[in-house]
Parts: structure tokens; C-alpha cells; sequence
């Protein structure tokens, strides 16, 4: 069956490190992914779109990596900001299909 | 440009009772979605809308139903009610119907349904 997978365990980091996420899915051909942030009590807010032929995606701080062989999208933070504190959503889009979204994952950044 | 609005925010209902969400979108976008948000399960698709056809629909059982009108205005129904219907029910509109202009969700703030 599908799945899209992202560490339910929040991530606790310092201020002005990088924060790293990860999202793995099974028995998706994606045509694209996208990342959400969402704070508690609002909807998600989008970030950033990756196509499946793109390896890369860069916006001010944010990073996203796309690996079709793995299956697998890395989310980056750099420089992490106590603001940066929410629950980051990874979701996928295959063709003719609905987005789909994972469980998210909470991050945590210290002063 | 006013953001996806979604009336009401907060609602209170008791088993067997029907409730109707409403949503507003952006300005301009033609497409709604509805999705619902809860800790076990995360954000789930319902459906989605487009120039008043339903075009898209999630696992989700018949109690679950949904319209969009003229104006793009979308309202979701949920009939006979249960307690596991207790979740953030969250609305999104995208500008168009090309594959470029329907990638990005703008969502709105989400109705809080507690079920009792």
C-alpha cells in the first residue's frame, strides 16, 4: 500500500543550526512533492515544491532535496530560528491522483 | 488579496446531529479542497471542487458530502455524526485548473468540529 513517512518524534535543535527532515514513501511514482509548515491552531502554509526530475530547491534558508531512487525527501532549515518552531508536512502528488500528505514532523528550535 | 476564510471557526455538536462547514476561498481561485485533520490519522483528503463538479474524493464514508456553487463558495456536510468525526476540518483553494496553477494549496484556518 502507499505510505509517506516523516519522524513523528519532534526535533529539538539549537538556534542557528541546521535542522534536517526527513519524509520516505513506498509505492508512490510522484510527479511532485511539496512542503508545508503549519503552526498550532492554523492551516498548513506552503513552502516549497520539488518536481520528480529535480534533485534541488532552494528558497532564502530552506532546502529541499528530492531522491526518486530512494524514495526519499530531505527538508533543510539552515541557521534555525526560534520562529522557525512548527510542525513541517511533506506531501506528494502522483499523477491523477489527490496530494497526500504525511504525519509531519514537530520542530523544536531553542534560543 | 483576503485569504481562505472558513466559517465557523468552532462548533459543538452531539452524536446523530448533521453539520455544515462552509468555505470561502481566495479571490479568483476556482478550485476547493477539503480535508480532515486529526492527531491518529493527519491531514486526509475529502474532496475536491471545480467550476461546481467534484472532481476528486477521498476514502471517507457518504455522511461525508460537499458542493461548490458559482461563486466558487464550497460548504461540506457531515451527517449522522460520531464521535470519531471530532477533527480540524481544513479548507484550501488553488488559483486554476492548469497543472501549473493547481499545485499550490492556500489553506484557510481550519473549523474545529468537537463531537460529544
Amino acid at each position: 500500500s502507499q505510505k509517506i513517512e516523516q519522524n513523528s518524534e519532534a526535533l529539538n535543535i539549537q538556534e542557528g543550526k541546521t535542522a534536517t527532515l526527513t519524509c520516505n514513501y513506498t509505492n508512490y511514482s510522484p510527479a511532485y512533492l511539496q512542503w508545508y509548515r503549519q503552526d498550532p491552531g492554523r492551516g498548513p502554509v506552503f513552502l516549497l515544491l520539488i518536481r520528480e526530475n529535480e534533485k534541488e530547491k532552494r528558497k532564502e534558508r530552506l532546502k529541499v532535496t528530492f531522491d526518486t531512487t530512494l524514495k526519499q525527501s530531505l527538508f533543510h532549515i539552515t541557521a534555525s530560528q526560534p520562529a522557525d518552531s512548527a510542525t513541517y508536512l511533506c506531501a506528494l502528488k502522483a499523477a491523477g491522483n489527490k496530494l497526500t500528505f504525511g504525519g509531519g514532523t514537530r520542530v523544536l528550535v531553542k534560543p | 488579496k483576503a485569504g481562505v476564510t472558513q466559517t465557523p471557526r468552532y462548533l459543538i455538536k452531539t452524536r446523530g446531529q448533521q453539520v455544515t462547514l462552509s468555505c470561502s476561498p481566495i479571490s479568483g481561485h476556482r478550485s476547493v479542497s477539503w480535508y480532515q485533520q486529526t492527531p491518529g490519522q493527519g491531514l486526509q483528503f475529502l474532496f475536491e471542487y471545480f467550476s461546481e463538479t467534484q472532481r476528486n474524493k477521498g476514502n471517507f464514508p457518504g455522511r461525508f458530502s460537499g458542493r461548490q456553487f458559482s461563486n466558487s463558495r464550497s460548504e461540506m456536510n457531515v451527517s449522522t455524526l460520531e464521535l470519531g468525526d471530532s477533527a480540524l476540518y481544513l479548507c484550501a483553494s488553488s488559483p486554476s485548473s492548469n497543472r501549473q496553477g493547481r499545485e499550490t494549496q492556500y489553506f484557510g484556518p481550519g473549523t474545529r468540529l468537537l463531537v460529544l
